[in-house]
């Protein structure tokens, strides 16, 4: 089935510092990727949508300069977390579509940030 | 290796009662988390089951049996805005989410 992996699967950072979360889909070319951000109450909040080889759509509320995301690759797509802030800290998951054009997402295990 | 199963479709009726089944074989358990996705939209947050037994909210209730890897997802009075994928997830003991492939849900009336 298709797998999805992020890295690193947690991270400590200090407050001020960059982060970088890599999305890859491991088993298939996934045109579009999604950044999640899960809250204490379970519930996920999109954050932004990938294409490959094009900006990130971001949704309201989410800053772009501080969420920057790369999607460089069929395989590949990346959250950079900059200057992070205690309030930052969360578990960040991000899921894959392949290039069929069929609906079903595949989700990654999450990573799990700390900012002190 | 660590895995989640749940039937892939399931059809029923408008009004009726469905239960979508998820068995998981993972490396420890930090809880199980069913999800709702629309197509084209974000999962929404369903139920979180970290102890045995049932948990109802409304129309859904969930089951758990950690004993047996296996949890339901019980929707009651089908409405056709209930056609979705219910996505099951398992949080292991390395904090990870785990997730199961989704069952695609049909409603007809």
């Amino acid at each position: 089935g298709a797998v999805v992996s992020q890295h690193p699967s947690r991270v400590i950072c200090k407050s001020g510092t960059s982060v970088k979360i890599e999305c890859r889909s491991l088993d298939f070319q996934a045109t579009t990727m999604f950044w999640y951000r899960q809250f204490p109450k379970k519930s996920l909040m999109l954050m932004a949508t990938s294409n490959e080889g094009s900006k990130a759509t971001y949704e309201q509320g989410v800053e772009k300069d501080k969420f920057l995301i790369n999607h460089a690759s069929l395989t590949l797509s990346t959250l950079t977390v900059t200057s992070a802030h205690p309030e930052d800290s969360s578990f960040y998951i991000c899921s894959a579509r392949g290039t069929s054009g069929a609906e079903t997402q595949y989700f990654g295990p999450g990573t799990r940030l700390l900012v002190l | 290796g660590q895995n989640i199963d749940q039937p892939t479709e399931m059809t029923a009726t408008e009004g009726a009662i469905v239960q979508i089944n998820c068995t998981y074989q993972t490396s420890g358990f930090n809880g199980l988390f069913w999800y709702q996705q629309h197509a084209g939209e974000a999962p929404t947050f369903l139920s979180y089951n970290v102890l045995d037994g049932l948990e109802e909210k409304g129309r859904f209730s969930s089951f758990l049996s950690r004993s047996k890897g296996y949890s339901y997802l019980l929707l009651k009075e089908l409405q056709m805005k209930d056609s979705a994928s219910y996505l099951c997830a398992v949080m292991d003991s390395n904090y990870q989410l785990i997730w199961g492939a989704g069952t695609k849900l049909i409603i007809k009336p």
